[in-house]
């Protein structure tokens, strides 16, 4: 079946820190990543997605290139702000699968002023 | 993007009743919808799939008779949480699929249930 790991938090940095979050994926055939955000109290966003191999999801300085010989769709950004402190959820979904999304553990961020 | 709502945001019941929790999409007709649970600082389970007009699709360990959901329209789901205990206590969150943005899911802002 699918899954997907994504490191463990809480991840504290400073303001205007470089940013890492990983995520590796197993699945079956060819699935769509997809990285989402939850703020305190809130439902998820999406925050960037990639259908296919090498595409690269961007958006809010946030950046993950689906990497298919790595299985991995790493989030990153080049200098977080206080704003940013959330929980980012890595998750996959099949067109085989009914489109059903496979979610990550959930790794917290937590930026420091 | 599409808006996806649910109602109500929080809800405190007693042990006991049943609590009905209900999901639309504002502006879009969605013939697939999903609800999660959260458990406090975990990842999201799928609970169900809903799909209009016929019955829900529940996931392996998930008693259909205690979380009874219905997708009556094209834009709105409900989940009842029937016979509720303090272990059903949880953040429940609902998605819809829009088949217009290549059947990406749009997730409501969820529902906080606490059983006393």
């Amino acid at each position: 079946g699918n899954s997907v790991t994504q490191m463990e938090g809480p991840v504290t940095l400073s303001e205007e820190a470089f940013l890492t979050i990983n995520c590796t994926y197993t699945a079956t055939g060819y699935p769509s990543l997809f990285w989402y955000v939850q703020y305190p109290g809130e439902g998820l966003q999406l925050l960037l997605k990639a259908t296919k191999a090498d595409d690269k999801g961007s958006n809010k300085g946030f950046e993950a290139t689906y990497r298919k010989e790595t299985t991995s769709f790493h989030l990153e950004k080049g200098s977080v702000q206080v704003s940013d402190s959330a929980v980012y959820f890595c998750a996959l979904s099949e067109r085989n699968a009914g489109n059903m999304l496979t979610f990550g553990g959930g790794t917290r961020l937590m930026v420091k002023p | 993007g599409a808006v996806v709502s649910q109602h109500p945001s929080r809800v405190i019941c007693k042990s006991g009743t049943s609590v009905k929790i209900e999901c639309r999409s504002l502006d879009f007709q969605a013939t697939t919808m999903f609800w999660y649970r959260q458990f406090p600082k975990k990842s999201l389970m799928l609970m169900a799939t809903s799909n209009e007009g016929s019955k829900a699709t529940y996931e392996q360990g998930v008693e259909k008779d205690k979380f009874l959901i219905n997708h009556a329209s094209l834009t709105l789901s409900t989940l009842t949480v029937t016979s509720a205990h303090p272990e059903d206590s949880s953040f429940y969150i609902c998605s819809a699929e829009d088949h217009q943005s290549y059947n990406e899911q749009f997730f409501g802002p969820g529902t906080r249930l606490t059983v006393l």
